[in-house]
């Protein structure tokens, strides 16, 4: 039971050029989330999807997109990179009976 | 993170207390959490409290809370130097039916020192 896995783990980016976050979770969750981190900030919400097949968008979703592949698996698309994007990216996914996320190791992403 | 406030920095001698202070806006949470990063790891729940109880506690670890002024501490006793990391307090916030999303502090980051 792996939880939840990110790659890739580094990720170095010019401006311009776009790439896509992997997420995948093996607990059968419905709720699964991409959140930013940055330093002094928390953690900030960029989309959700509460189910397969639906996604919404959290606080900061400019410049993402995402996909909800099936239940499993949610992935976050950077279409074209700015500065601004440099940040640590976390999937997480909510189960259980106190509604507990989950997180994975995260994704250091620079983007120059 | 902004409707939850927490202090950035707290300097703590081993084996003392450590106490970390949140204030969260949402009196309907139903549960607040708090959650343990340490370096270069994603994060992980270390104790939750539910919105109907006043105060819990799990082994080192103490969790308060005060409704009526929406403030919540996590006492940390014994202070270890694995102790040393980012926590962080969270509110759940309801965003549609059936489903909520995490409202987090920014964290605040302890250091324990010998």
């Amino acid at each position: 039971n792996a939880g939840v896995t990110q790659t890739p783990k580094f990720q170095v980016l010019k401006t311009g050029q776009s790439m896509t976050l992997q997420c995948a979770q093996d607990m059968n969750h419905n709720s699964m989330y991409w959140y930013r981190q940055d330093p002094g900030m928390g953690l900030r919400l960029i989309y959700y999807s509460a189910s397969e097949g639906t996604t919404d968008k959290g606080e900061v979703p400019n410049g993402y997109n995402v996909s909800r592949l099936n239940k499993r698996e949610f992935s976050l698309r950077l279409e074209s990179a700015a500065p601004s994007q440099t940040s640590v990216y976390f999937c997480a996914s909510k189960g259980g009976p106190i509604y507990e996320q989950y997180f994975g190791p995260g994704t250091r992403l620079t983007v120059t | 993170g902004e409707d939850v406030e927490q202090s950035l920095f707290l300097s703590v001698r081993e084996g003392d207390s450590s106490v970390i202070n949140c204030t969260y806006t949402d009196s309907s949470s139903t549960y607040l959490y708090w959650y343990k990063q340490e370096p270069g790891a994603g994060l992980q729940l270390l104790t939750y409290i539910f919105s109907n109880m006043d105060m819990k506690q799990d082994q080192r670890l103490t969790v308060l809370l005060n409704k009526k002024d929406k403030h919540l501490s996590l006492r940390i006793a014994d202070t270890q130097t694995g102790d040393s990391a980012i926590y962080f307090c969270a509110e759940t916030m309801t965003m549609v039916a059936n489903d909520y999303k995490l409202s987090f502090g920014a964290g605040t980051t302890v250091t324990v020192r010998a």
